[in-house]
């Protein structure tokens, strides 16, 4: 089974901050990475899809690059709304798994 | 517009069963790849079950194969996750998702608001 991780499990940062959060994979998973953005309360929002595609209608300040097992999310300009809890997820195999998710607060 | 309507949580005993229900419109139910994903109490997200269009293949996480059922009949656009031997780690919220297969793009696009599952005695 492909294990996920991510980096660091906690960010604090302040509104305008260039946050940078990283995901890895136990083995290579080509582009097939997808990130979600997810608020107390409420479902997953799908941001990225296949590494590096913006989600339609999510703002260009997020970014998503790598490939093979090594994969960031970049948010280029942090807002009020970007406060909430990231995660990403390999769809290499049918077995999709998440990465544990990195809680982005105030700091 | 496209919408997942999750129904049948509650509480149940620990070796119980529970059958969750998703109700899906505004979209081709029948030409999407569709899963179960749940979220214990504080924690993260975690993959259960998926199930292909057509229904001939099924997919699940290592620690619900043999006691959950994955199913969807695509004539009432409605997919089920049968519980059975419930455990207390079980407990999470359960959430119904269509992966966008469709465009080959993979990612879950569209999710229901979840329905809670709580096992306890």
């Amino acid at each position: 089974d492909i294990q996920m991780t991510q980096s660091p499990s906690t960010l604090s940062a302040s509104v305008g901050d260039r946050v940078t959060i990283t995901c890895r994979a136990s083995q290579n998973i080509n582009s097939w990475l997808a990130w979600f953005q997810q608020k107390p309360g409420k479902a997953p929002k799908l941001l990225i899809y296949k590494a590096s595609n913006l989600k339609s209608g999510v703002p260009s300040r997020f970014s998503g690059s790598g490939s093979g097992t090594e994969f960031t999310l970049t948010i280029s300009s942090l807002q009020p709304d970007d406060f909430a809890t990231y995660y990403c997820q390999q769809h290499n195999t049918y077995f999709f798994t998440f990465g544990p998710g990195t809680k982005v607060d105030v700091k | 517009e496209v919408q997942l309507v999750e129904s049948g949580g509650g509480l149940v005993q620990p070796g119980g069963s529970l059958r969750l229900s998703c109700a899906a419109s505004g979209f081709t139910f029948s030409s999407y790849w569709m899963s179960w994903v749940r979220q214990a109490p504080g924690k993260g997200l975690e993959w259960v079950a998926n199930m292909k269009e057509d229904g001939s293949e099924k997919n699940y996480v290592d620690s619900v194969k043999g006691r959950f059922t994955i199913s969807r009949d695509n004539a009432k656009n409605s997919l089920y996750l049968q519980m059975n031997s419930l455990r207390a780690e079980d407990t999470a919220v359960y959430y119904c998702a269509r992966e966008d297969s469709l465009s080959e793009n993979w990612g879950a696009d569209y999710w229901g608001q979840g329905t809670l599952v709580t096992v306890s005695s």
